[in-house]
């Protein structure tokens, strides 16, 4: 099983500062990675594909890196919608499909 | 618009089954794979089933094999998901997730699995 490891676990930032969120994975899983943004009492929403190509209407703010075992999700400037729990989650090597264990941004 | 509705959630005992339902609208259901995802109550993300395009080929996680059976009827535009066996740790929010290129591209709204005496 693929181990997604995600840092921090909390990221404490201030509105237009920027976010830089890591996950790492304990094989290599190529480019086949994922980024999602989850808000209280809502579905996952999908943000990055391939490591690092934009979902359809995804803000350019927001972008993502990496390959191999080594992923980072960056958002430029924060805004107050962007406040959520984000996870990795790698489809490459399955089963079973693995997700980071999320990286909660809030407000500082 | 791509839409997925998951219903069929509720209270069970432990031991019991409960059948999830996920309608799906917006596009062809017999294109693409289909997942469910679970996430207990303030936890992550915990994949739980996949099924392929046509139903002949499923997968499951370790902690749900031989309990769950994911199943679709692609005429109904449905995908189901069969719990037997309930268990306590079975408590989650259960999503279905539509697949594109391995990823999970849209999600359900989840319905809610409490499993309690």
């Amino acid at each position: 099983e693929v181990v997604m490891t995600q840092s921090p676990a909390i990221l404490s930032v201030s509105p237009g500062e920027r976010a830089t969120l890591s996950c790492r994975a304990s094989q290599s899983v190529s480019t086949n990675l994922a980024w999602y943004q989850q808000k209280p009492g809502q579905a996952p929403r999908l943000l990055i594909f391939g490591a690092s190509s934009r979902a359809t209407g995804i803000p350019a703010r927001f972008s993502g890196s990496g390959s191999g075992t080594e992923f980072t999700l960056t958002i430029s400037s924060l805004q107050s919608e962007d406040f959520a729990v984000y996870y990795c989650h790698q489809y490459n090597n399955w089963p079973p499909l693995t997700f980071g264990g999320g990286t909660k941004v809030e407000i500082k | 618009e791509v839409q997925l509705v998951e219903s069929g959630g509720g209270l069970v005992q432990p031991g019991g089954s409960l059948r999830l339902s996920c309608a799906a609208s917006g596009f062809t259901l017999s294109n693409h794979w289909m997942h469910w995802v679970r996430q207990a109550p303030g936890k992550g993300l915990v994949w739980v089933s996949r099924i392929n395009h046509d139903g002949s080929s499923t997968t499951y996680a370790d902690s749900v094999k031989g309990r769950f059976t994911i199943s679709r009827d692609n005429a109904k535009n449905t995908l189901y998901l069969q719990m037997d066996s309930l268990r306590a740790e079975d408590t989650a929010v259960y999503y279905c997730t539509r697949v594109s290129s391995g990823y999970n591209d849209y999600w359900g709204q989840g319905t809610l699995v409490t499993v309690s005496s």
